[in-house]
């Protein structure tokens, strides 16, 4: 079984910059997570899709920040303009049904410069 | 919201037991999970709980008190590639959102 997929692994911009990162969840899962990991810290939930629908966006920067997910498969998430506390990596998560647990991608790494 | 705390960093002997905390506090609980996560790597699923009590999965087990809101960790015969953060994470009620603590960066000295 393939797993998530996350493109680009790495991401150099100057702040400022706008950027975006591509998730593949895997197939036939519903639920779909985007994490923000800064440095030395536990992964920070950004965003939770159930298919294509918006579950929970609570901490998601939403003036700088944008995600969507819209045929409920992959999903997009948006950077625009990039400040330098945006230095981090991006997780993507897909679960198929409640009462698993989550896979996560090997994640892409942006540095702001 | 939640609030999810862990030691910041341990240290342990390869061969010897350690046992990693987690307390937390939560508007609505519906699950801990144990993840492993290597330095520059995603993190991998270790262990689940919902109910009180003991999973045990060969070497790891983790156990669970929803009243005293507290798990642990526990990682018998320790081996070097132990070497990494064990992450804590809450899953909630309200739209089984996972949380996570800020982890807990272990190192597996000989």
């Amino acid at each position: 079984e393939a797993g998530v997929a996350q493109s680009p692994r790495y991401k150099i911009i100057e702040k400022r910059q706008s950027v975006a990162f591509w998730c593949n969840p895997i197939s036939g899962h519903a639920t779909l997570y985007w994490y923000q990991q800064i440095l030395g810290q536990g992964p920070k939930l950004l965003i939770q899709f159930q298919n294509n629908g918006v579950v929970d966006d609570s901490q998601l920067p939403k003036d700088r920040f944008s995600a969507e997910r819209l045929k409920g498969v992959d999903s997009t998430l948006k950077i625009q303009p990039a400040k330098l506390e945006d230095s981090a990596v991006y997780l993507c998560a897909s679960r198929p049904t409640v009462n698993t647990e989550a896979f996560f991608g090997q994640g892409t790494r942006l540095t702001v410069v | 919201g939640q609030n999810i705390d862990q030691p910041t960093e341990m240290t342990a002997t390869e061969g010897a037991i350690v046992q990693i905390n987690c307390t937390y506090q939560t508007s609505g609980f519906n699950g801990l999970f144990w993840y492993q996560q290597h330095a520059g790597e995603a993190p991998t699923f270790l262990s689940y709980n919902v109910l009180d009590g003991l999973e045990e999965k060969g070497r790891f087990s983790s156990f669970l008190s929803r009243s005293k809101g507290y798990s642990y960790l526990l990682l018998k015969e320790l081996q070097m590639k132990d070497s990494a953060s064990y992450l804590c994470a809450v899953r909630e009620t309200r739209g089984y959102a996972l949380n996570f603590g800020k982890g807990t960066s272990l190192l597996v000295t000989p």
